[in-house]
């Protein structure tokens, strides 16, 4: 997996707590992204960081922040967490190439 | 919206036989054009790309074809096997400094013995 690695892999929460989830690369890459992926939909993107303290928000942000304060982690957090916002979040690293390096994904149920 | 239109949503093919996904992009602000392949409860990896200067790319079994002008690309599975059954993603990834990926929604393909 590149050197990323994605925690917690399974989380179940409740309808309006705050959740975080974490991801962490040994890579150095520069790049760092966060993705759902519903059925229907491939993957879309959330929040994208280029460096440290450097994010911006991707096409269905409404609900995510991030933070990314060293270059080998990137936090999405979400706020109040909804049912809709259960899915199955990756994160990817790209270095200053094309290639995206996926990590194993957080599979996030919202009861 | 989905800038990037991916089809069919799922295919099954037989041991042997080619299986084709294609994909068309509205944008013309893309790139690279890469394709991805996803086994259940894995994250997706890259299996082949291409840029819109070449109008295809070979590797393996796997071809990518790329018609600029009409802003589609297509992956083709020469001799598919029983472990290409997967999810297969089409992508294009901004010109911008960003560099952010469009993906399209994905094809199942399942391989029949």
């Amino acid at each position: 997996d590149a050197g990323i690695t994605q925690s917690p892999r399974h989380k179940v929460t409740e309808t309006g707590t705050p959740v975080t989830l974490r991801c962490h690369q040994t890579e150095n890459h520069r790049y760092m992204y966060w993705y759902r992926q519903d059925p229907g939909h491939g993957l879309r993107l959330i929040h994208y960081s280029y460096g440290v303290k450097d994010t911006d928000k991707g096409e269905v942000s409404d609900g995510y922040s991030v933070s990314r304060s060293k270059t080998e982690d990137f936090l999405l957090t979400l706020e109040s967490a909804t049912s809709s916002q259960t899915s199955v979040y990756f994160c990817a690293i790209r270095d200053l190439g094309e290639t995206q390096y996926f990590g194993p994904g957080t599979r996030l149920l919202v009861l | 919206q989905q800038q990037v239109k991916q089809s069919p949503q799922s295919l099954i093919v037989q041991k042997g036989g080619i299986s084709i996904i294609n994909c068309a992009y509205e944008n013309t602000a893309f790139d690279y054009f890469p394709w991805y392949q996803q086994f259940p409860g894995k994250g997706p990896a890259l299996l082949i790309a291409i840029r819109p200067d070449v109008s295809e790319k070979k590797e393996g079994r796997f071809t990518i074809s790329f018609n600029k002008s009409a802003k589609q690309f297509s992956l083709h599975i020469m001799d598919s096997q029983p472990g290409d059954s997967a999810t297969y993603f089409c992508a294009a990834k901004t010109t911008d400094s960003w560099g952010k990926f469009q993906f399209g929604a994905g094809t199942q393909v399942v391989v029949t013995p």
